[in-house]
């Protein structure tokens, strides 16, 4: 069965330590990996797509990057302000929908 | 200049009752989406439409209606409501030959049943 697994479940990070979510995912024929930032209280906001194994994107603090298996999102020199719920969702080949993780919640603590 | 909306943001109501929740885009995508997110915050897909066509319906309840009248908007109702039936209901839209693909979502709408 399709899966998509993201860890720690949260992370608690000073303001400036640089740390990396991980989202290990299983499905076959993937077109494509996600990651979204999501606020309390509201939707789900895009961040990245990636398609390929070995392709980055960077987005000031953060950069994601994807494997055959797993994709990091790596978040380097935190702020307060990048508190938030980070979701990685993947889209299977044929598939219309995104199967989502559950998300791992982070904390910035100043 | 909002993307995607739905309204209403909050919902109380009581067991047994019908609802409804609109949901409307502005991106000129074709192709609209329910979720439902529980209280751990599992997004999971209900719907999808593409120029209002249902495309996508997963293991959802037949209390769950929906209704695209056109491909800007995607209606929900639900008959009946139950105790479970409490998450928080997430529209999205997208443009489905869009190589990029990203589903741009709205602000929810918080059902809770009583």
């Amino acid at each position: 069965e399709d899966q998509v697994t993201q860890s720690p479940e949260a992370l608690r990070l000073q303001e400036g330590e640089s740390s990396s979510l991980n989202c290990s995912y299983t499905v076959s024929g993937l077109r494509g990996l996600f990651w979204y930032r999501q606020d309390p209280g509201k939707g789900p906001e895009f961040l990245f797509t990636l398609y390929s194994a070995g392709e980055e994107k960077e987005k000031e603090r953060l950069k994601a990057t994807l494997t055959k298996k797993e994709s990091f999102l790596h978040i380097t020199a935190p702020k307060p302000e990048d508190s938030a719920t980070y979701l990685c969702a993947v889209r299977q080949g044929g598939a219309n929908n995104l199967f989502f993780g559950t998300g791992t919640r982070l904390t910035v603590i100043p | 200049d909002t993307a995607v909306s739905q309204t209403p943001k909050y919902l109380v109501t009581q067991m047994g009752n019908d609802k409804s929740i609109k949901c409307e885009q502005n991106l000129g995508h074709d192709t609209m989406y329910w979720y439902k997110q529980d209280s751990k915050k599992f997004l999971k897909i209900m719907f999808s439409y593409n120029n209002k066509e249902l495309i996508i319906n997963e293991t959802v309840p037949n209390r769950f209606s929906p209704k695209s009248p056109d491909k800007a908007h995607l209606n929900l109702h639900i008959n009946s409501l139950e105790l479970g039936d409490s998450a928080v209901y997430f529209c999205a839209s997208s443009q489905l030959g869009d190589l990029r693909y990203e589903q741009y979502f709205g602000p929810g709408t918080r059902l809770t049943v009583t």
